[in-house]
């Protein structure tokens, strides 16, 4: 398994703020994916995060909204840019262990609650 | 886009009580995974599944992996309070689709002393 910690884990945001997320490792990993769950709902994938690269985004997901940074095999960043209410949601970033039997087990941070006003 | 079709919604249920829960799918999944999720909290990864028929226990956790690899289901065996919470299945295709998690909607469980 991995450790994965997430800052903030909570915050209040004014609409047309953005605001970034943190997501930390404890090991390199390959795959780290960004998930939204909206109030009462099941997750979302918003992305792929790509050590080196753009990331790889869903359907009804967009650059301009979310970007994505990975500078490493153990960090990323994701932002939510220009937030409207309808962006009050838990932001979860998980990542894949590589190897063996593992493969196909993904691992969830503890999130991060963001409220827009 | 995929969907999975997760039943029950909830479960209210008395404590030593069995649980069974389901997924199912129009698409076939390579891997089926269940997660619980308690308030506040990420989803914690409770069994991974990678093969079709394949039957995997994690203490009073049971779960399969349909022969069709179209479903999934998860049983909680003699049910105490901290079993409380948000249970979810998850597939994974594979293939292009490497990484990628559908997840259904949900099933809330509810289990009384």
């Amino acid at each position: 398994s991995a450790v994965i910690s997430q800052k903030p884990s909570r915050d209040i945001c004014q609409r047309g703020t953005s605001l970034t997320i943190q997501c930390q490792v404890d090991s390199q990993v390959t795959m780290m994916f960004w998930y939204r769950q909206q109030p009462g709902q099941s997750l979302t994938l918003i992305a792929t995060a790509n050590q080196g690269s753009e990331a790889t985004y869903e359907s009804g997901f967009v650059i301009d909204k979310f970007p994505i940074s990975r500078p490493n095999l153990t960090f990323s960043t994701l932002t939510v840019s220009n937030m409207s209410p309808e962006d009050s949601s838990i932001y979860l970033c998980s990542v894949e262990v590589p190897g063996g039997r593992a493969i196909g087990e993904q691992f969830f941070g503890p999130g991060t609650r963001l409220t827009v006003l | 886009g995929q969907q999975l079709n997760q039943s029950p919604q909830s479960m209210f249920i008395q404590e030593g009580e069995d649980v069974s829960m389901n997924c199912t799918s129009s698409s076939i999944f390579n891997t089926w995974l269940w997660y619980k999720q308690d308030p506040g909290e990420g989803p914690v990864l409770l069994i991974a599944l990678y093969k079709a028929g394949e039957l995997t226990s994690n203490g009073r956790l049971t779960a399969q992996f349909g022969i069709t690899r179209k479903d999934s289901f998860l049983n909680i065996s003699a049910s105490i309070p901290s079993d409380v919470g948000i249970y979810f299945c998850a597939g994974r295709q594979g293939g292009t689709s490497y990484g990628k998690l559908t997840f259904g909607q949900g099933t809330i469980l509810t289990v009384h002393p």
